[in-house]
């Protein structure tokens, strides 16, 4: 079965500094996606970046980028120039994709990342 | 706009009582998840549908019951069997698709009192 790890309950970081949040996973699937999900105070989960991992370049979306290492199973979040609405939960997230139409999504446990003015 | 919509915001329920909460999407999506969310837990899988008039249990399913009548609408029951409802429940809902990409309602606080 597949897992995820989230290995930093919390964390903090001073405003426009960078911070990574650390993500690894465990499976014996060779094609799979991960994910970044970022669920700020108001609540509503997004997606904040998505990798696959038949890709060896790094997915980026403006400050979000990952560093996915797939021989060692790690997916980290790194988020440059950290700005106060930052501040949320942030889940990692993997998905194998089923022969059928089903996708079902492992979320880690979390990290809470507060950005400190 | 389109989105998923939830209902109620927060729910207050006595022992013993069935709860039913609301999730409506526009986005024409032809799947829709349930998650429970507690503290340090991550999110677990409740029940999902991938179609109309289908739906398989998830990780955590004892204690709830869902329904998928139309394609718009995946309500959840929390049902007195359930022995520690309380909890944040998130619905979801995703394309048939290759992306994964899954898109939240803002979630539904149940409070067993």
């Amino acid at each position: 079965a597949q897992t995820v790890t989230q290995s930093q309950p919390e964390m903090s970081v001073q405003e426009a500094e960078t911070v990574t949040l650390s993500c690894t996973y465990d499976t014996s699937e060779n094609n799979y996606y991960l994910f970044w999900y970022k669920q700020p105070p108001s609540r509503q989960m997004i997606l904040v970046i998505r990798q696959e991992a038949y890709k060896q370049q790094n997915a980026t979306e403006n400050r979000f980028s990952v560093n996915f290492q797939k021989a060692a199973k790690s997916f980290s979040l790194k988020i440059s120039d950290s700005q106060l609405g930052d501040t949320a939960m942030y889940f990692c997230a993997f998905m194998k994709p089923g022969w059928t139409s089903y996708d079902k999504v492992i979320f880690g446990p979390g990290t809470s990342l507060s950005v400190i003015p | 706009d389109g989105g998923i919509t939830q209902s109620p915001k927060y729910l207050f329920r006595k022992e013993g009582q069935n709860v039913t909460l609301s999730c409506e999407q526009n986005l024409n999506h032809d799947a829709m998840y349930w998650y429970r969310q507690d503290p340090g837990q991550g999110l677990r899988l409740i029940y999902y549908s991938q179609i109309v008039n289908d739906f398989q249990k998830g990780d955590i399913a004892e204690g709830y019951s869902v329904s998928r009548e139309k394609k718009e609408s995946f309500p959840l029951t929390v049902t007195s069997a359930q022995k520690n409802p309380t909890a944040f429940y998130l619905c979801a809902s995703s394309r048939n698709s290759d992306t994964g990409e899954l898109f939240f309602g803002e979630g539904s606080r149940l409070t067993v009192l």
